[in-house]
């Protein structure tokens, strides 16, 4: 079974900063895709990023980039420029390649962002 | 496109009774998904469908629970005899898959289910 865990379980940055949020996994697959997903005070999951295990290339959308280290199992997401919309629950998520959207989400870290 | 409804919001129920939630997809969206998500935790798989077959379930998915999705475009979860373990909130995700690994989730904004 597949585990995720996210270590930080509250940070804080101030408006126009950038803040990095860790995230750990454990798999015995070689093929799957990791996820940052981000949840407002609304509830609603919003998906933030996704990665391809088997892209090397890190990736970026806007202002949101991670750093894939494969060998490491670890997955953080930067967040660049951080705006107060910004501040959400954010959950790292795994899925294994070759199956249904079944994620596996860590606990999350809380992030504030501050004038 | 008004993205995924998720009905009632908020349900509270005493123990032992009964409660339905609804989940209406994005319009379209063949899979749907049903996650629990408990206080201070990410959510969990519970089940998911592909139009109107159940595919698979989470052993987190004891015989008191039934998801139902019966043509294939808006999906019931059913909860009997409530237990105070069943507190959570329940999140319905929809997404379109056509033959490639690129599925993209829409979440909706979950029901709240507190058992007193």
């Amino acid at each position: 079974a597949q585990t995720v865990t996210q270590s930080q379980p509250e940070m804080s940055v101030q408006e126009a900063e950038t803040v990095t949020l860790s995230c750990t996994y454990d798999t015995s697959e070689n093929n799957y895709y990791l996820f940052w997903y981000k949840q407002p005070p609304s509830r609603q999951m919003i998906l933030v990023i996704r990665q391809e295990a088997y892209k090397q290339q890190n990736a970026t959308e806007n202002r949101f980039s991670v750093n894939f280290q494969k060998a490491a199992k670890s997955f953080s997401l930067k967040i660049s420029d951080s705006q107060l919309g910004d501040t959400a629950m954010y959950f790292c998520a795994f899925r294994g390649a070759g199956t249904a959207s079944k994620l596996t989400f860590g606990t999350g870290t809380r992030l504030q962002v501050t004038l | 496109d008004t993205g995924v409804s998720q009905d009632p919001r908020h349900k509270i129920t005493k123990r032992g009774q009964n409660v339905t939630f609804r989940c209406d997809p994005i319009s379209e969206h063949n899979r749907l998904y049903w996650y629990r998500q408990t206080l201070g935790q990410g959510p969990e798989f519970l089940t998911y469908f592909q139009n109107e077959a159940q595919l698979e379930k989470s052993r987190l998915l004891s015989d008191r629970f039934s998801a139902e999705r019966p043509k294939g475009s808006f999906s019931t979860l059913e909860i009997q005899r409530t237990e105070q373990g069943d507190s959570a909130m329940y999140l319905c995700a929809s997404s379109l898959v056509s033959g490639t690994a690129n599925e993209k989730l829409f979440f909706g904004s979950g029901t709240q289910l507190s058992v007193l």
